[in-house]
């Protein structure tokens, strides 16, 4: 069965510090990978996806990250965090086999950011 | 243009109604689906719609929970008699073609 598991449950950085946020997933086959972010009172934004090619991919609000087969990890970077990414970050996998592509999600990174 | 759009945003409710959430998908998105998210969790598939069927609905906890979407565009999810462990909050999300999904802002659920 499909899986995903976020390690660190809470982070906390100092403003203007590199962020490295932790996703491992299980899957049979290469998987559409996601990162959203939820806000205080605000719904699931996504942030970046990976569906194939390039294995290094670009997001909105200067994140990235990188899939990487062999470790099975879809990890999140910022080269410098801002105040305002204070928020929850969930990684998501989609089950492109078939037609439903429902998202199996992590149980979330939590990022405090020290100003 | 309009995002997903969720209502009531906050529902406070007696164990053992019957409540009833709405969700307006992103205009000409064939996909719709529901989640639920509980404190401290990562959000839970549900079920899922392409057009006015019910492709997967593997993820409705038990009978008591139900959605549908005639005409399939708008979509309600009904959960009759709630218990105290149907509180959480309630996403729903559309999608084009399969891709990405974009949630709308939730309905907070509450059943005292």
């Amino acid at each position: 069965a499909q899986s995903v598991t976020q390690p660190d449950i809470h982070i906390t950085v100092s403003e203007g510090a590199s962020l490295e946020l932790r996703c491992n997933y299980s899957y049979g086959a290469t998987p559409y990978l996601f990162w959203y972010v939820q806000s205080p009172g605000q719904g699931l934004q996504l942030l970046l996806k990976y569906f194939s090619g390039d294995t290094l991919v670009q997001g909105i609000k200067g994140f990235e990250a990188e899939f990487k087969r062999s470790q099975s990890s879809f990890n999140l970077r910022k080269p410098s965090v801002h105040w305002s990414d204070a928020a929850e970050y969930f990684c998501a996998v989609g089950d492109n086999a078939g037609n439903n592509r429902k998202l199996i999600w992590g149980l979330g990174t939590s990022l405090a950011v020290n100003p | 243009g309009a995002g997903v759009s969720q209502t009531p945003s906050n529902k406070v409710t007696e164990k053992g109604k019957y409540v009833e959430l709405r969700c307006d998908p992103i205009s000409g998105h064939t996909a719709l689906y529901w989640y639920r998210q509980s404190l401290g969790q990562g959000p839970e598939f549900l079920i899922y719609f392409q057009g006015t069927g019910a492709a997967d609905d593997s993820g409705l906890p038990n009978d008591r929970f139900f959605a549908v979407r005639p005409e399939g565009s708008v979509s309600t999810l009904k959960i009759q008699r709630t218990e105290r462990g149907d509180s959480a909050v309630y996403l729903c999300a559309s999608s084009p073609r399969l891709v990405e999904q974009f949630f709308g802002p939730g309905t907070r659920l509450t059943v005292l």
